[in-house]
């Protein structure tokens, strides 16, 4: 059974990079059937994408955060990170990462809260 | 950018049909697909390309895609559906995931 886990600092200062990492077992996060992706919840809010990481390594973000968002890929640790820059506490939220089946994301990590305070 | 429109909220009784209508322009030409996410919990896929389930969703959770509107059915409605369901298409325009607003189902 494909689990993902999320794991990095649950505090961020302002203005500093949020990093997280997602660790896939069950699977191997090199097929080229299947990517992954990253989402978060804002406290009490929807869900809103972050971006995606492709296969061949190219990647999709949601244009309200490209300029701030890096998701790269490890497969030797079979892991995908997110990196968020010059965060607010805007950006304090529940970040899951998934991972994407096609269009719809199937399998889920149970997430992370990260809040933004100094 | 592509926007879906859900109903904040949806009420039903136990044992009835609860139905989530999830808008959007010309929404019936795009695969639609529909998350259950508990208090607390991670969201679960329990439709996925209109209409299509996964395996260990009950047959109960049901999809449908027409026009500007895309549905999830719930029949016979049990106190454990309580939660909050999105929908969520990928914008062929843009190329890009979008979800929807979010509805909350409360059985009373």
């Amino acid at each position: 059974q494909l689990q993902l886990q999320e794991s990095g600092p649950g505090l961020v200062k302002p203005s500093e990079t949020l990093s997280l990492t997602c660790t896939v077992s069950g699977g191997s996060i090199s097929s080229s059937t299947y990517y992954w992706g990253w989402i978060r919840q804002p406290p009490g809010k929807g869900l809103e994408w972050i971006g995606n990481i492709y296969d061949t390594g190219s990647t999709d973000y949601n244009p309200s955060l490209k300029s701030r968002v890096t998701i790269s890929v490890d497969t030797s640790k079979n892991q995908f990170s997110l990196k968020l820059s010059s965060v607010t506490a805007a950006d304090t939220a529940v970040y899951y990462c998934a991972r994407l089946n096609n269009i719809h994301f199937d399998y889920w990590g149970q997430g992370t809260l990260v809040t933004v305070s100094s | 950018s592509y926007v879906l429109t859900q109903p904040p909220s949806v009420s039903v009784a136990p044992g009835q049909t609860a139905r989530i209508t999830c808008g959007g322009n010309n929404i019936g030409s795009e695969s639609v697909h529909w998350y259950q996410q508990k208090a607390g919990k991670a969201p679960v896929l329990v439709v996925y390309d209109d209409s299509d389930r996964p395996s260990l969703i009950p047959e109960r959770f049901s999809g449908s895609n027409s026009g500007n509107t895309a549905t999830l059915t719930i029949s016979r409605v049990e106190a454990g559906d309580e939660a909050d369901y999105y929908c969520q298409l990928w914008d062929g325009f843009s190329d890009h995931c979008v979800f929807g607003t979010g509805t909350k189902v409360t059985v009373l």
